[in-house]
């Protein structure tokens, strides 16, 4: 199975801060990942699929980039709607895998 | 609009059986990949099941066996037979429609519990 690493796993942000989140593979996956936030007592919510495409609805400042085994989530400018867990998700090979979770705290 | 409203959850003795239901509406489940997520209180996303729009199924180890994901087409429903359950079973299990392979759209999720 493919385990997905996330780094931090707790991160406390000031508003209008840049917050960057990784995920790496323990191997390549192409661009096959994919990152959603969930929000306290909410179902995951889509941000970015395929490592950097980006999605209707979800606001500009998040973005994806990256390829093979590392992949970085960013936030431009927190706003404090933005705090949530965030996750990576694989879908390179069976079993899609999650990575462990990123939370993110407004100061 | 598209939309996914899982129910059949609750409290059931270890070893038990339950069947979790996914209705959805504004798509057709059978065109799509449909999978099953889950949740362990105060836990990171599990990956389930996913049932393909051509009809195969997958399973992760830890319910292989013991769960059965299926589709009614005619109803539009997706669901998940639950049996053999155990303490480790327990969790909020949402259903999410996979586009491309990514999940575009979860629904609310329903909380399963296997306690004595």
């Amino acid at each position: 199975d493919i385990v997905l690493t996330q780094s931090p796993d707790f991160q406390s942000v000031t508003p209008k801060e840049k917050v960057t989140i990784t995920c790496r593979a323990s191997q390549s996956i192409g661009s096959s990942l994919h990152w959603y936030q969930q929000k306290p007592d909410q179902s995951p919510r889509l941000l970015i699929k395929y490592a950097s495409q980006s999605i209707s609805g979800v606001p500009s400042r998040f973005s994806g980039s990256g390829s093979g085994t590392d992949f970085t989530l960013t936030i431009n400018s927190l706003e404090a709607e933005d705090a949530a867990a965030y996750y990576c998700h694989q879908s390179s090979s069976l079993p899609w895998t999650f990575g462990q979770g990123t939370k993110v705290e407004i100061k | 609009e598209v939309q996914l409203v899982e129910s059949g959850g609750g409290l059931i003795q270890p070893g038990g059986s339950l069947r979790l239901s996914c209705a959805a509406s504004g798509f057709t489940v059978s065109d799509n990949n449909m999978n099953w997520v889950r949740q362990a209180p105060g836990k990171g996303l599990e990956w389930v099941s996913v049932i393909y729009s051509g009809g195969n199924t997958y399973y992760a180890d830890s319910v292989k066996g013991r769960f059965t994901i299926s589709r009614d087409n005619s109803e539009n429903t997706l669901y998940l037979q639950m049996n053999s359950l155990r303490a480790e079973d327990t969790a909020v299990y949402y259903c999410a429609r996979g586009v491309s392979r990514a999940f575009d759209c979860w629904g609310q999720g329903t909380l399963v519990t296997v306690s004595s």
